[in-house]
């Protein structure tokens, strides 16, 4: 049963680089599928963040891309996230998922990270 | 630039039918925008209902199903119950590999 977990720091200083890794078990993140990450703010709704297939094509929220990278590891069957320059409002839950069609499919149960110094 | 719109809340009598709607602030939905819905309650992740427009997520009940209605897609509850009761969001693909949510849709059974 495919199972994604991510990991990470739950707190980093303003300016700095958020990072965080997704966990895939179950399933191979080599079949040729997408796997994304989505950020939700408390209490607030759902933002797209980006996505990579396992050849490292990658694609990003227009909003977002100056800032975030999103990179494979097919070895570990991981794959990251980095955030760079976060402020208070990157203060979110952040969620991996693999696509079912084009679009986030099956989830990871999250992570909180504030930005705070 | 283009908003994905959904309606801020909606009620529902239990037992009764609802169609949440998903839509462009500038256009019409169709199958090309696959779109998906979630569902979400507090301090849980998303949990994907439907995706591709139609298909439904496995282990999801039969009384969710997504459609087109004229210009936006829809999630439609047929017999909603009381744990229906939950944030719902939806999603597009809008074409060169961007995808974006809706603000959601707050869902009441009463």
């Amino acid at each position: 049963q495919l199972q994604l977990q991510e990991s990470g720091p739950g707190l980093v200083k303003p300016s700095g680089t958020l990072s965080l890794t997704c966990a895939v078990s179950g399933d191979s993140i080599n079949n040729g599928d997408w796997w994304s990450w989505v950020r939700q703010p408390p209490g607030r709704g759902l933002e797209w963040i980006g996505e990579i297939f396992h050849s490292g094509t990658t694609n990003y929220n227009p909003s977002l891309k100056s800032r975030v990278n999103i990179s494979v590891d097919k070895s570990k069957n991981q794959f990251s996230l980095t955030l760079s320059s976060v402020t208070a409002a990157d203060t979110a839950f952040y969620y991996c998922a693999k696509d079912s069609g084009p679009n986030p499919g099956v989830w990871g149960q999250g992570v909180l990270v504030t930005v705070s110094s | 630039q283009t908003v994905v719109t959904q309606e801020p809340s909606f009620s529902v009598t239990p037992g009764g039918t609802v169609a949440l709607t998903c839509g462009l602030s500038s256009g019409s939905v169709s199958s090309d925008y696959y779109p998906s819905w979630y569902q979400q309650t507090p301090g849980q992740a998303p949990r994907t209902l439907i995706y591709n427009t139609n298909t439904r997520s496995s282990g999801v009940p039969h009384r969710f199903s997504g459609s087109i209605l004229g210009n936006k897609a829809a999630l439609i509850i047929t017999g909603a119950q009381a744990d229906d009761e939950s944030d719902y969001y939806c999603v597009l693909f809008m074409g060169n590999g961007i995808s974006m949510f809706g603000g959601g849709t707050k869902l009441t059974v009463l």
